[in-house]
């Protein structure tokens, strides 16, 4: 199993520009979650998807999209890229609704100038 | 507002010596996770305690879990230069939602 993979690893943007972020798992899990990481601020919850179509808002969700078509796929949109968003961005994911940990992804450094 | 306070931030400690890291929350909830991040590379789960009392174990590192006191800790013994990285504790918020704590810088000097 590749667990869970994102991509680009890299990526700079100009401001007003759109992107999307990858994120994909193999393990089949339900619950799948994106977080930025700022320094000093630990990881913080953009959105998160509780199954295929299901998508739901989490603690800094503004500037972001997302949607969840099948299981295995959660992509990010930035609409407009603004300088704030500049950050690292995580991808997880978690089996069902237990108590069970996240497994994350490697991650993407995203900067916006 | 939801808060997960770890403290201390910066943890700079000699090989051999006991040291441990506290992560205090402001609402009830007995399921926490304790994850380590090497400088650069994502987040690794070390420990889910998912009830009052839970303590788990692994090598020189141990968790606790007090929801009476909605503190949790993580205890290191005898650290080795290996255990030099920044550890997060998390808070799960109802079924959905974790909340991270600023996490620990931990630096283990030889």
């Amino acid at each position: 199993n590749a667990g869970v993979t994102q991509t680009p690893k890299f990526q700079v943007l100009k401001t007003g520009q759109s992107m999307t972020l990858q994120c994909a798992q193999d393990m089949n899990h339900e619950y799948m979650s994106w977080y930025r990481q700022d320094p000093g601020m630990g990881l913080r919850l953009i959105h998160y998807s509780v199954g295929a179509g299901i998508t739901d808002q989490g603690e800094v969700p503004n500037g972001y999209n997302v949607s969840r078509s099948t299981t295995e796929d959660f992509p990010l949109r930035l609409l407009s890229a603004a300088p704030s968003q500049t950050s690292v961005y995580f991808c997880a994911s978690r089996p069902g609704t237990g108590g069970h940990e996240q497994y994350f992804g490697p991650g993407t450094r995203l900067t916006v100038t | 507002e939801l808060k997960v306070e770890q403290n201390p931030l910066f943890l700079s400690m000699q090989e051999g010596k006991n040291y441990t890291i506290y992560c205090n929350y402001s609402t009830t909830s007995d399921r926490l996770y304790w994850y380590r991040q090497d400088p650069g590379k994502s987040l690794e789960s070390l420990f889910v305690l998912l009830s009052n009392g839970a303590v788990k174990q692994e090598g020189r590192l141990m968790a606790s879990l007090d929801t009476k006191a909605r503190l949790s800790t993580l205890h290191i013994t005898a650290a080795v230069h290996d255990l030099s990285a920044t550890y997060f504790c998390a808070l799960l918020r109802g079924t959905y939602k974790y909340i991270f704590g600023t996490g620990t810088r931990l630096k283990v000097l030889a």
